[in-house]
């Protein structure tokens, strides 16, 4: 059965530093979305993508954040300048608009921001 | 804005109890509801779905009824088995749950002992 992988599983990194966290959506899939989780706390929505852009984004994704679709299958989250409050567990979903409204979601990224 | 909340957890019971996990949601439209579990270390699977009220979504021995009335989707199980430990999100989707961001609730986390 085909999923969204996620990579990587744990991402630890420094206050001020860059991340890349990377998705490999469902091959025929045509919206990918970000959520994150802090700890403890609710699934929240960040971003959705779709042809090539952003579709819609959430007030938490501010500047700091982007979205790309670099290769034709890999979907990325960058956030520029870590912040300790970055710290969460990030999902990457998509969702076939051709027959079904199941949104799959990947296995998660970890981030620590120390 | 929309909303989701259900019971705090962590909730543990015995093989075979009746199983009970409540949601409520304010929404001004008409949104489509779900359940999502996460076995541990895995993803957001969607375990079962309802778009409309009165609608009873079902899976795998759980269901969930959408009441417009109370603004409810209690998830249910008639008897629960240790595979059933995991934790369990329910969510809503404002765009009829085709392309609509998800907006979820904290998460309740269920475990069952032998």
């Amino acid at each position: 059965e085909p999923e969204v992988t996620q990579t990587p599983s744990h991402q630890v990194t420094q206050m001020g530093q860059e991340v890349i966290l990377r998705c490999v959506p469902i091959s025929n899939h045509l919206y990918f979305y970000w959520y994150r989780q802090i700890l403890g706390q609710k699934v929240e929505f960040l971003v959705s993508f779709y042809n090539n852009e952003i579709s819609e984004k959430s007030e938490i994704f501010d500047d700091q954040f982007s979205v790309e679709r670099p290769d034709g299958s890999n979907f990325t989250l960058k956030i520029r300048s870590t912040k300790l409050e970055d710290s969460a567990m990030y999902f990457c979903a998509s969702i076939n608009r051709g027959g079904t409204d199941t949104q799959y979601f990947g296995p998660g990224t970890r981030l620590t921001v120390l | 804005g929309d909303s989701v909340t259900q019971m705090e957890g962590p909730v543990t019971l015995s093989e075979e109890a009746f199983l009970t996990i409540n949601c409520t949601y304010t929404a001004t439209g008409y949104p489509s509801l779900f359940w999502y579990v996460q076995y541990p270390g895995e993803g957001l699977q969607l375990l079962l779905k309802a778009t409309k009220a009165d609608d009873k979504g079902s899976n795998k021995g759980f269901e969930a009824t959408y009441r417009k009335e109370t603004t409810s989707f209690h998830l249910e199980k008639g008897s629960v088995q240790v595979s059933d430990s995991a934790v369990y999100f329910c969510a809503l989707s404002d765009y009829g749950g085709s392309q609509g961001n998800l907006i979820f609730g904290k998460g309740t986390k269920l475990s069952v002992k032998p």
